[in-house]
């Protein structure tokens, strides 16, 4: 089955910088890319998602880049602030249904004043 | 309101009791999934719901059953729960469409001791 690797398990980013999470996926037919984040004691909500139709997808300060020769996609957060600090999942799914979503294992993003 | 809500929040048994943890959703969602949560595993799938009575092992279903006898409600049984069964229990529900964001419950954290 399809197997989701998210590269770094933590991440310390001084406020304003930018922070990168990168995932790797190896089934080719993996079509949709979301990603969760996890604040402290809380549950997981839904950021951004990108489809394999498109490489590239913004939404405020967040972007979701998508190459899919090299099976990896990646989370860029822009001009960070204490409020991103959290756990962010990557996950990818083999149809655009995404019912079977297949996690990463979790980057924890430190954002410091 | 659009919410999944999970009961109980936190949960301690005994090795070989059973355990009853219970999710509700109110957005009509059709489908329905519990994820356990394990530090540097992720989450992952241990049973994923389409409809009423039509529920499919998901990564990790051993040592579990499932139950969804209506559309807004999925519950997850432990019989003769087990230490290493000691996580995070997560549901989950989504619509099955392309548009497929997960909404999430807050969580039961369970210690089988």
């Amino acid at each position: 089955g399809e197997k989701v690797e998210q590269h770094e398990s933590t991440l310390s980013v001084r406020e304003g910088d930018s922070a990168v999470i990168n995932c790797t996926y190896t089934d080719t037919a993996s079509s949709y890319f979301p990603w969760y984040k996890q604040e402290a004691g809380k549950s997981l909500h839904f950021v951004i998602d990108i489809r394999s139709n498109v490489d590239r997808k913004q939404s405020q300060r967040l972007t979701v880049l998508l190459d899919k020769k090299a099976k990896r996609f990646s989370l860029h957060i822009t001009a960070t602030q204490p409020e991103d600090s959290a756990i962010y999942f990557c996950a990818a799914s083999l149809n655009s249904a995404g019912n079977k979503l297949t996690f990463g294992i979790g980057t924890r993003v430190l954002v410091r004043p | 309101d659009m919410k999944v809500t999970q009961m109980p929040r936190y949960l301690i048994k005994r090795m070989g009791e059973n355990v009853l943890l219970e999710c509700g959703q109110d957005m009509s969602h059709e489908t329905m999934y519990w994820y356990r949560q394990d530090p540097g595993l992720g989450l992952q799938l241990i049973y994923i719901s389409y409809d009423v009575d039509s529920n499919s092992e998901g990564d990790i279903p051993k040592g579990y059953r499932v139950s969804r006898k209506k559309r807004e409600h999925f519950s997850l049984i432990l019989d003769s729960a087990k230490t290493n069964q000691t996580s995070v229990y997560f549901c989950a529900s989504s619509f099955s469409n392309s548009q497929n964001t997960l909404y999430f419950g807050a969580g039961t954290r369970l210690s089988v001791l």
